[in-house]
């Protein structure tokens, strides 16, 4: 079967780095992406990775090692509003996206 | 990215009733998707809407509870019919394939629709 794992709460400190890992198991692979979602609202994307290797966009960097079938997602200078579930999802072999259960990411003054 | 809105935002239905979902996107999108998002939970794909064709539904996922219309390439609705508590849930429309700039053809979602069935 086709499976996403993800921790399900991370708790981090203002200001420092958190890393929100994702392995993967699936028929295939066409993608990954990473979303962020706040309470009460919908996914908005956050990055994409296809080759392996650090994709960095701001404060946050998406990885990825296809031959482990792993991805983190690296979030830097933490701002309350960073507060959210992360969710990574992958793209199978029918350009299906198979999604984790997501990370509740807590921050703290 | 494409603009989505959803109808309506929230509603409190009774059991036994249908509500229609409408999704409208500010573009012409190749695809358009139909999920649901326990409390708490992540998304669970119900089915792709098809322009023109039959939605193809998800393992789980029936046409005649979940109807979905796709006329054209910017709009589409989604009805849950005979309505019972367990279908209380987040519904989210979601579109690919406008041609994003990443060239991941990365999925956008509406706001989503909050249903509660009592």
């Amino acid at each position: 079967g086709q499976n996403i794992d993800q921790p399900t709460e991370m708790t981090a400190t203002e200001g420092a780095i958190v890393q929100i890992n994702c392995t993967y198991q699936t028929s295939g692979f066409n993608g990954l992406f990473w979303y962020q979602q706040h309470a009460g609202e919908a996914p908005t994307f956050l990055s994409y990775n296809v080759l392996d290797g650090l994709e960095e966009k701001g404060r946050f960097s998406s990885f990825l090692s296809r031959s482990k079938g792993y991805s983190y997602l690296l979030l830097k200078e933490l701002q309350m509003k960073d507060s959210a579930s992360y969710l990574c999802a992958v793209k199978d072999s029918n350009y299906q996206l198979i999604w984790g259960a997501g990370t509740k990411l807590i921050i703290k003054p | 990215s494409a603009v989505i809105s959803q109808k309506p935002s929230r509603d409190i239905c009774q059991r036994g009733t249908s509500l229609t979902i409408q999704c409208q996107v500010d573009s012409q999108v190749t695809m358009m998707f139909w999920y649901r998002q326990q409390p708490g939970q992540s998304l669970t794909l119900i089915a792709t809407a098809n322009q023109g064709s039959e939605a193809t539904y998800e393992s789980g996922f029936v046409i005649d509870k979940f109807p979905i219309s796709r006329p054209n390439l910017t709009f589409s609705t989604l009805t849950v019919s005979n309505m019972s508590p367990e279908d209380s849930s987040i519904y989210l429309c979601s579109v690919a394939g406008s041609g994003s700039a990443s060239g991941a053809d990365e999925q956008y979602f509406g706001p989503g629709t909050r249903l509660t069935v009592t």
